[in-house]
């Protein structure tokens, strides 16, 4: 199996700032990855598939970059509405595997 | 606009059987997307059950395979998990969702699942 690993697992920042979240994958997947948003009570939903394509209808303040076992997602002005888990999860192969998440806090 | 909506029973004894049912409305489950079942464990993450095709193809998670089994009912537009021999450990939220192209770009509300004497 191909392990996700998020970092880091829990996050404090304000309305304005530039976040970064880590993902890394236990071995190199390409750009078989995609990032979803979760809040709580709620279903994810896609943000970025294929490592840095953006979702019609996702925020471009969100963005995605990285290949092979190392990956990031950028929220480059943090507002209200973003204040959730995010989590990534790898599409390069069966089983079909997340990481932990990663809970953005006030 | 495709929708998706989960039903069955919130809460199932422990040794018994799993059994949850998706139907999909504003589209046909004939269509090239891959049907799933995902849960999420009360404060965890999200775990990939196994995703079934139209056609019947399935894939299950290694690490569940031995007590899952999905179907499709082509009439009713609708896809089902049975998750047999349940503990306390599968108390969880049950999503299900669809995948195109690897990425899981529809869910459903998800329901609660307790598994409780």
């Amino acid at each position: 199996d191909i392990q996700m690993t998020q970092s880091p697992s829990s996050l404090s920042a304000s309305v304005g700032d530039r976040v970064t979240i880590t993902c890394r994958a236990s071995q190199s997947i390409g750009n078989y990855l995609n990032w979803y948003q979760q809040k709580p009570g709620k279903a994810p939903k896609v943000l970025i598939f294929a490592a840095s394509s953006l979702q019609s209808g996702v925020p471009s303040r969100f963005s995605g970059s990285g290949s092979g076992t190392d990956f990031t997602l950028t929220i480059s002005s943090l507002q209200p509405e973003d204040f959730a888990t995010y989590c990534c999860q790898q599409s390069y192969g069966i089983p079909r595997t997340f990481g932990q998440g990663t809970k953005v806090e006030i | 606009q495709v929708l998706l909506q989960e039903s069955g029973p919130g809460l199932v004894k422990p040794s018994g059987t799993l059994s949850l049912t998706c139907a999909v409305s504003g589209g046909s489950i004939s269509s090239s997307n891959w049907w799933t079942w995902v849960r999420q464990p009360p404060g965890k993450g999200l775990e990939w059950i196994g995703e079934i095709y139209h056609s019947g193809s399935t894939d299950y998670s290694p690490s569940l395979k031995s007590r899952v089994t999905m179907s499709v009912d082509k009439s009713k537009n609708q896809f089902s998990l049975k998750l047999t021999s349940v503990t306390a450990a599968d108390t969880a939220v049950y999503y299900c969702a669809s995948i195109h192209g690897g990425v899981f770009d529809l869910w459903g509300q998800g329901t609660v699942v307790t598994v409780s004497s």
